[in-house]
């Protein structure tokens, strides 16, 4: 299983809205509506963000949405802080019963 | 307050073995799925195996099937990894992470902290 595709980085200054995309097959990202996305600061645990590809946990910033389009994903974080910055990953339930992440991007606030 | 603690990481020669615990509290441990992921050294996530609530279930990653395997124990509360026949690539920290269900749908709403695994001669 591949991981999903994800940009390397991205950027934004703050107060800018950014989205990160997250690609896969049918047989993950296009085929289930179990995608999350985690928040992953520099020698720290994940940090769940958004289940179910757009709920978000009690407790997360609704600066923070999710979405899918077909076998694409969706991070957008609105209103950029410089508490954002840190590193994202998606993943998503797959056909053979395995879970797959993403490559991570890593958000800088400029 | 849900907590996850990692132990039994540490410097293993290839082809050795180790087993991983993951001690949980402040939740009712055999209501949810876990799992174990790790991170390779400056390298990004990586899912490794999951275990239903009532451990009736288990799924691996192809690059651990066969190796490693994942078991649970409710009336310690606790997680387990077996890692047999390591490999240099297995070296990473390993994650346990509880589950927002009973059965396996890989969303994690807690994570523990960490255990380091080092797979060299």
């Amino acid at each position: 299983q591949s991981a999903l595709t994800q940009p390397a980085s991205v950027s934004g200054s703050p107060g800018q809205s950014i989205t990160i995309s997250c690609t896969g097959t049918s047989s993950d990202v296009g085929g289930y509506n179990y995608v999350s996305w985690y928040q992953q600061h520099p020698g720290k645990a994940p940090k769940l963000m958004i289940y179910e590809v757009s709920n978000r946990p009690s407790g997360v910033s609704n600066r923070f949405s999710g979405s899918k389009s077909g076998n694409t994903a969706s991070l957008t974080i609105s209103g950029l802080q410089a508490e954002d910055e840190a590193d994202y990953y998606c993943s998503s339930d797959t056909s053979s019963s395995t879970l797959v992440f993403g490559t991570g991007t890593k958000v800088t606030v400029l | 307050e849900v907590q996850l603690l990692e132990s039994g990481g540490g410097l293993v020669q290839p082809g050795g073995s180790l087993r991983l615990s993951c001690a949980a509290s402040g939740f009712t441990f055999s209501s949810y799925a876990m799992s174990w992921v790790r991170q390779a050294p400056g390298k990004g996530l990586e899912w490794v195996s999951a275990i239903s609530g009532s451990g009736g279930s288990t799924y691996y990653a192809d690059s651990v099937k066969g190796r490693f395997t994942i078991s649970r124990d409710s009336s310690k509360n606790t997680l387990y990894l077996q890692m047999d026949s390591l490999r240099a690539e297995d070296t990473a920290v390993y994650f346990c992470a509880k589950d927002s269900s009973s059965w396996y749908v890989g969303s994690f709403d807690y994570w523990g902290q960490g255990t380091l695994v080092t797979v060299s001669s």
